[in-house]
């Protein structure tokens, strides 16, 4: 039962130009949203959150959107840049509760 | 550097066996999650231990069992493994006993052949 999924395995981007990371979620009761990367050899990096009680969350090039009605974020890059190239994961919880449920994660590209 | 240790970085063992993975949380953190995540797919949620104490539970497996001790290192405890388990384990720690910022380790490296 995939309650978030990332339906993009890979993204590739040039330099510079927009990348837009997506996540689809099923249980409506989630309410705390969280973006994490990762790169190889390492463990996931907290990158950027959302509460369910906002639409949108922005920090320096990284911007959340969330749509709760169609049950989706984005995860926004401007500039991408190479040291971008890594796995996104999305993730969500209850209540601000202790359990993330993650997704499968996309692979990003960020070409020079 | 996330502050998070585990030990070991790889471990292969066989069919049937036991093994233990450690993690050392941040300084001051007094949260330890455990995370699998097998080949494509996403890390799952086992467990989470507060100052000790078991605190929520996940997708985690009767033969495994996980422990917090006093000095608020953990251990995750895998038996009778299968070639399923083989994955790479995570540990995160936070400071508190709910959704903060997780800080993940590096992750151990488990092949069960």
């Amino acid at each position: 039962d995939q309650q978030v999924k990332q339906n993009s395995p890979s993204l590739s981007v040039q330099e510079g130009r927009i990348s837009i990371l997506n996540c689809d979620y099923t249980n409506s009761m989630f309410d705390y949203f969280l973006w994490y990367k990762k790169y190889p050899a390492e463990g996931p990096t907290f990158l950027i959150s959302i509460s369910s009680i906002k639409d949108k969350n922005e920090d320096g090039r990284f911007t959340v959107f969330l749509n709760k009605s169609a049950k989706h974020l984005s995860l926004h890059i401007v500039p991408s840049q190479p040291g971008d190239s890594a796995v996104y994961f999305c993730a969500a919880s209850l209540e601000y509760g202790n359990k993330l449920v993650f997704g499968a994660g996309t692979i990003l590209r960020v070409k020079s | 550097d996330s502050g998070v240790t585990q030990t070991p970085k790889h471990l292969i063992t066989a069919t049937g066996q036991r093994v233990t993975l450690r993690c050392s949380p941040r300084s001051g953190d007094l949260s330890v999650y455990w995370y699998q995540q097998s080949l494509d797919q996403g890390l799952q949620f086992l467990i989470q231990y507060y100052n000790g104490e078991e605190r929520a539970k996940g997708n985690i497996l009767e033969r495994f069992s996980a422990q917090q001790f006093p000095d608020l290192h953990s251990e995750l405890n895998l038996s009778s493994l299968e070639l399923g388990d083989s994955a790479l384990y995570f540990c995160a720690s936070s400071v508190g006993g709910t959704i903060d910022e997780q800080f993940f380790g590096p992750g151990t490296r488990l092949t069960v052949l």
